[in-house]
């Protein structure tokens, strides 16, 4: 089943402490996504990747890192995570950059950190 | 970054009536998107829509592309039970941009 998988769906932690939410995707898609969706604000994108190595900010990347070592794989680094990146995460891919098939997400990570 | 205004917020109705939600922009699309999200999950495609007036149909559900290309309506007929959930528009701008904007969400109730 085609399919991008996160992990954890749940975590809770604490402020200051290392974390890494993971993504992986089996479509063979270059274009990979990391959003936040908070209520009233929608889907915020804060980094994307349109192939190995190469990364880009989004539009809320601070306190965050990516990196994209593996087509298949895209993980979230938060260093040192405060109160205020308490959200619910999503990865999404797509074929490419430039395409317009949409989307495919992720079942989402819900992250408080206290 | 930009969004898109998506109206109404949120809406509850009555198993088996109809419902309406639009999204609008201040920029032009070359593609609009509907995503339903259920609770718990991600967002889910429900339909693309590639030209301006472009009105295209997934069971019961309807999606037009604006011909203005600035905005874009989802209908749902004969609402039940699993409709509830999110509901999201998005848009990919004009030529060169690629980008996918999302709007706020129309949060949709049924009652049986």
């Amino acid at each position: 089943e085609a399919q991008v998988t996160q992990n954890p769906r749940y975590l809770i932690t604490v402020t200051g402490k290392k974390l890494t939410v993971t993504c992986s995707q089996n479509m063979n898609h270059e274009y990979m996504s990391w959003y936040r969706q908070d209520p009233g604000l929608g889907l915020r994108q804060i980094y994307y990747s349109m192939n190995v190595e190469v990364t880009d900010k989004g539009d809320v990347p601070e306190g965050y890192k990516v990196s994209r070592k593996e087509k298949r794989n895209f993980p979230l680094i938060l260093e040192s995570p405060s109160p205020n990146q308490t959200s619910l995460y999503f990865c999404a891919s797509r074929v490419t950059f430039t395409t317009n098939y949409g989307y495919t997400f992720g079942s989402g990570t819900r992250l408080t950190v206290v | 970054g930009q969004q898109l205004n998506q109206s109404p917020q949120s809406m509850f109705i009555q198993e088996g009536e109809d419902v309406s939600m639009n999204c609008t922009s201040s920029s032009i699309f070359n593609t609009w998107l509907w995503y339903k999200q259920d609770p718990g999950e991600g967002p889910v495609l429900l339909i693309a829509l590639y030209k301006a007036g472009e009105l295209t149909s997934n069971g019961r559900l309807t999606a037009q592309f604006g011909t203005t290309r600035k905005d874009s309506f989802l209908n749902i007929s004969a609402s039940i039970p699993s409709d509830v959930g999110i509901y999201f528009c998005a848009g990919q701008g004009p030529s060169g941009t690629y980008k996918y904007i999302f709007g706020t969400g129309t949060r949709l109730k049924v009652l049986a």
